[in-house]
């Protein structure tokens, strides 16, 4: 199955824009998910269907797509937004394949 | 709004089985697949398969064949998941999830301790 591959950690200052990319061979064929999870908590969908926000979640949150990387942007950061960042997307199977994930530290 | 509700955190000994429910509303149930993701502690996020709730039939990601099972039962809008012979690296929080036109949705979880 493909693979999807995330930095293990991203840094920013509140307020900063954050960028968290994940790369694979099948990105550029398929949607792509992103996944926010806070401590003891269940993912939240932040973004999908590569660009689309659901209801409910702020504006800063962004997603965008190049080839076979795919980026989230959370402009203007709030601590609030510290947690693990996850992409996932189905491969040609079918098979969802998630990225390792992505800890967003807000410094 | 949709919603899915997952059975409570269990403690089970090595070799015997459970069965995480997950229970949705909001939606017309039939409409979209269920998946179930595992995630172990302190690990990322892991797909174990899927269920149609069209026709019934589950898929499952290598790994995740033999001793896992997913069905449902549309009369209760739930699916199932359940694991046999469990070993103590089973181990994980359990999640169901539902894609539809407008999200992803997660269950809350279900922790499952495997020990002796």
């Amino acid at each position: 199955s493909s693979e999807m591959t995330q930095p293990p950690s991203v840094s920013v200052s509140p307020g900063q824009t954050a960028r968290i990319t994940c790369s694979g061979d099948a990105l550029s064929k398929q949607y792509v998910y992103w996944y926010q999870q806070k401590p003891g908590q269940a993912p939240v969908s932040v973004i999908y269907e590569d660009t689309k926000r659901p209801s409910g979640i702020p504006e800063r949150f962004s997603g965008s797509s190049s080839g076979t990387t795919v980026t989230l942007t959370i402009s203007g950061v709030q601590a609030e937004d510290e947690a693990d960042y996850y992409c996932q997307s189905p491969d040609r199977s079918g098979t969802w394949v998630f990225g390792g994930g992505t800890k967003l530290t807000v410094l | 709004q949709v919603q899915l509700v997952q059975s409570g955190s269990d403690l089970k000994k090595p070799g015997a089985s459970v069965k995480v429910s997950c229970k949705a509303s909001g939606y017309n149930f039939t409409t979209y697949a269920l998946n179930w993701v595992r995630q172990a502690p302190g690990q990322g996020l892991e797909w174990m398969g899927w269920i149609s709730t069209h026709t019934g039939n589950p898929r499952y990601a290598q790994g995740f064949t033999g001793r896992f099972v997913v069905s449902l039962d549309t009369s209760v809008s739930t699916t199932y998941l359940q694991i046999n012979n469990l070993r103590p690296e089973d181990t994980a929080v359990y999640y169901c999830v539902v894609t539809t036109d407008v999200s992803v949705y997660w269950g809350q979880g279900t922790l499952i301790t495997v020990s002796s």
